[in-house]
Parts: structure tokens; sequence; C-alpha cells
């Protein structure tokens, strides 16, 4: 256990309509990354927060967005879902920004979109 | 240009044996770091193993041991003693030092670890 938690495990719906998926780090960690997990595009970084402010963005379309409330928790929203939106998406989190900080992933959301 | 490479996709080792995984890598930055995930066919990536850029050492964690090569840019995963539950799927990830506030992994396509009893 990473101490990465995601809800929920497992998420069905239909074209066109609108997800969050949630994430809390592991307790202490600062920065949370998400990561987007299809057969085609492999294991891609869609976006970071530290601290609650966004640090960068990789290739997240622009259907989709994040937040990290002062929690420290995090949520991504999908909307206008399409099939082709339908992977893994993981969480991650870690304790800073430094060079040698391993980033912990949590369990991953399977998000199936019909 | 790849920025990580996994040249194979599927690997067998017989039960006891060692393997090594390939990952070769590119990067102009001076300091990056090097890690390896594995992700079981339940999903989930477990961090194993990790290896910056100016670490003079090979990194090393139990059965685990990264095989650093800096001016062949490569870091490859070496696991001894294979045992049934190495099977899965292993990902070699940089990290690359950027502006200096961006932390994110690129990773490799992955190879697929069999473990044969």
């Amino acid at each position: 256990d990473s101490g990465v938690t995601q809800t929920p495990k497992h998420l069905i719906t239909a074209t066109g309509q609108r997800v969050t998926l949630r994430c809390s780090p592991r307790s202490g960690d600062l920065s949370v990354y998400w990561y987007q997990q299809s057969l085609d595009q492999g294991l891609q970084f869609l976006i970071q927060y530290y601290n609650g402010e966004e640090r960068a963005k990789g290739n997240i379309l622009e259907r989709f967005s994040a937040q990290q409330f002062p929690d420290l928790h995090s949520e991504l929203n999908l909307s206008s879902l399409e099939l082709g939106d339908s992977a893994l998406y993981f969480c991650a989190s870690s304790v800073a920004l430094g060079q040698a900080y391993e980033q912990y992933f949590g369990p991953g959301t399977r998000l199936t979109v019909t | 240009a790849q920025k990580i490479t996994q040249t194979q996709p599927g690997m067998f080792v017989q039960e006891k044996e060692a393997v090594t995984l390939d990952c070769t890598y590119d990067t102009s930055d001076q300091s990056y770091g090097l890690f390896w995930y594995k992700q079981p066919s339940s999903g989930e990536m477990i961090f194993l193993i990790y290896q910056g850029s100016y670490d003079e050492q090979n990194a090393t964690e139990g059965r685990y041991s990264l095989n650093f090569q800096k001016a062949r840019k490569s870091a490859n995963l070496v696991i001894s003693a294979s045992q049934l539950g190495d099977s899965a799927m292993y990902f070699c990830a940089m990290r690359e030092s950027g502006d200096g506030s961006a932390r994110q992994l690129t990773f490799g396509s992955g190879t697929q670890l069999t473990v044969l009893p």
C-alpha cells in the first residue's frame, strides 16, 4: 500500500458525460501528479500540483481540468467524454519537488466510456 | 526522439535465475533521475529503485539493482533470483531537472516479464 488513495476504483460512463476522479496523497506529501495510461498512448503525464498551485501541464486535453484543495487532496475533472478517454488514471504524490523524490502511485481509477 | 526506450516488449526468465531489463534514455540535462516501477496485473504502480545522474554507485534495493552506464545513457534493471511474483510489467522512467519546478516522470513503453516455474 503506497498510502495514496484514489476513488472510485472503477467508473463506467457514457460519451458526452462528465466525471470527477479523486486523489488523496500520502500524509505529508505536497505534490500531486496525474497520469493517464492507455493502450495506445502508454503512460502519460497530465498535470502536476504543488501545495495547491498548478506547476506543470503535460498532454492534458482542454476538456480535462484539475485542482488541488487546501487539504492537499486533488480532483481530476473529465468532461465531454469520448471513447478514447477510456484509460487507467493514476494519481501520484511526492513529498517535495526535489530531483530524488520518488513518486508513489495510487491504485488508479479505471474509466470506461461507452 | 523517444526520451525513454525499452526495447524488450516481453521477456521470459526461469524461476531463481537473474534477468536484465533494458532501458536507454535521452536527455541533455546534467541532473536527472531514473526510476523503475513494477505494474502487476492488478494494475497498481510499485516504485522499485531510483538512480540519480550524479550517483557514482549503482543503486540496489534487495533483489533489484540498477546497472547505470551514464556514457551509454542506459539504466538497466537487474532482478536477481527471480520469483513467480516478479511476473509483471516493468517501466523505466526519467525525471529531468527541467525548469526547476516541474518534476513529472516520462515513462518508457514497458517490458512484460514472465517468470517460468
